[in-house]
């Protein structure tokens, strides 16, 4: 099945730090890629969705200006907290899909995200 | 408001048993309900989809079962091994390449 890599897998940062985590397709051009955020024991909720080339799409309650998604090209998107504060400690899941309307999404192992 | 509703939240089950998790939706739109297996630290893998126009689809030891008028649908383990414990979640979209709207997920522990 298709590879997506997420980097790094755990970082640790102080609060009003800005941390970017990376999204990458492997073996194939992802034309859109999701970012999910999870919780500890709950499930994972959608934030926003990119298009390479294009503006990300933000849920409902999630601010556009502190989680600042870049989809520069078919293979990477990256995910930019800023000002991050101990409330944005979470794990960072992304998901990608090629331009075929038939692919599933495939999910990255995640990124464990710890603001002191 | 949960678009997707999933119970039980937790579950044990015996070496040998069958896992059983329901699902419920509320929007027609959804077209596709895959199901994620995921163990800590990791993030979900595909287990088994089903479109609305199939009641049952079978891989392996894992089947689900598509109610498309009672807008529910569950995912059966068979033969339930403790590799098997994980969070299992259900999900939907519109499409399979729409965004995936997440149940809260199901904690399966199998015990030998």
């Amino acid at each position: 099945g298709a590879v997506v890599s997420q980097h790094p897998s755990r970082v640790i940062c102080k609060s009003g730090t800005s941390v970017k985590i990376e999204c990458r397709s492997l073996d194939f051009q992802a034309t859109t890629m999701f970012w999910y955020r999870q919780f500890p024991k709950q499930s994972l909720m959608l934030m926003a969705t990119s298009n390479e080339g294009s503006k990300a799409t933000y849920e409902q309650g999630v601010e556009k200006d502190k989680f600042l998604i870049n989809h520069a090209s078919l293979t990477l998107s990256t995910l930019t907290v800023t000002s991050a504060h101990p409330e944005d400690s979470s794990f960072y899941i992304c998901s990608a899909r090629s331009g075929s309307t038939t692919d599933t999404q495939y999910f990255g192992p995640g990124t464990r995200l710890t603001v002191l | 408001q949960q678009q997707v509703k999933q119970s039980p939240q937790s579950l044990i089950v015996q070496k040998g048993g069958i896992s059983i998790i329901n699902c419920a939706y509320e929007n027609t739109a959804f077209d596709y309900f895959p199901w994620y297996q995921q163990f800590p630290g990791k993030g979900p893998a595909l287990l088994i989809a089903i479109r609305p126009d199939v009641s049952e689809k079978k891989e392996g030891r894992f089947t689900i079962s598509f109610n498309k008028s009672a807008k529910q649908f569950s995912l059966h383990i068979m033969d339930s091994q403790p590799g098997d414990s994980a969070t299992y979640f259900c999900a939907a979209s519109r499409t399979s390449y729409d965004k995936v709207i997440f149940g809260p997920g199901t904690s399966l522990s199998v015990i030998p």
